[in-house]
């Protein structure tokens, strides 16, 4: 079945540390996307990547860094300068940036900062 | 003042109630406006898609759009305890041409259906 896998699940993390998320997809999308979910608050879009080797930075890339190396694959790390890393990531991709709006989610990871 | 304001809940009903899910926003800019279903512990999916204003439906669902009042809503006919989810409004304006805030979600409506 085509889909997109994020792993790990869940996560913790000592403060200071780097963490990377990963996002593979299969459905052959050009677009992806990563999303932050917190509590009481709407998803916020972290970074997002039309094409291989190319990624634009959304609302809140500050504190996260991405790449694009292969269309199947878009992995977030959270690095030590983001402020308040705890949150559910969502990866997510689209057919290409014109359908963004019709999105195909993973089933998310759940990050915790020790 | 968020773009989107959606009524967090819960919002608790007995099965068979008829189920209204409201979102207003500000930007007058938006003409793509989405509803997406997220259980729990899971990533959402999309559930309805409508352009501008007006009415659409899928089974027991009717998504409709009121721009002129920037009002959005999702009906449920006939609720079931399989619906109980969170509800999030999406919206999207125009053109496509850029990922940057692709789409400005609402911040959920937590639906319990009881049995």
């Amino acid at each position: 079945d085509g889909g997109i896998t994020q792993s790990p699940k869940y996560l913790f993390r000592k403060e200071g540390q780097n963490v990377t998320l990963s996002c593979e997809q299969n459905l052959n999308h050009d677009a992806m996307y990563w999303y932050r979910q917190d509590p009481g608050q709407g998803l916020r879009l972290i970074y997002y990547s039309q094409i291989v080797n190319d990624f634009q930075k959304g609302d809140i890339a500050e504190g996260y860094s991405v790449s694009r190396e292969k269309k199947e694959s878009f992995p977030l790390t959270v690095t030590s300068a983001q402020k308040n890393p705890t949150a559910f990531y969502l990866c997510a991709s689209s057919t290409n940036i014109g359908r963004a709006n019709v999105l195909t989610f993973g089933a998310g990871s759940r990050l915790t900062v020790l | 003042q968020k773009e989107v304001e959606q009524d967090p809940g819960p919002l608790s009903v007995p099965e068979g109630a008829i189920v209204s899910l409201n979102c207003t926003y500000s930007n007058s800019a938006f003409q793509y406006f989405m509803w997406y279903r997220q259980y729990s512990r899971k990533g959402p999916e999309l559930l309805m898609y409508t352009y501008s204003s007006g009415n659409k439906e899928d089974g027991r669902f009717t998504a409709q759009v009121d721009k002129s009042s920037k009002y959005i809503s999702l009906f449920i006919r006939d609720s079931q305890p399989s619906d109980s989810a969170t509800y999030l409004c999406a919206m999207r304006g125009y053109p496509f041409d850029t990922g940057r805030r692709a789409l400005t979600f609402g911040s959920g409506t937590r639906l319990q259906v009881q049995p």
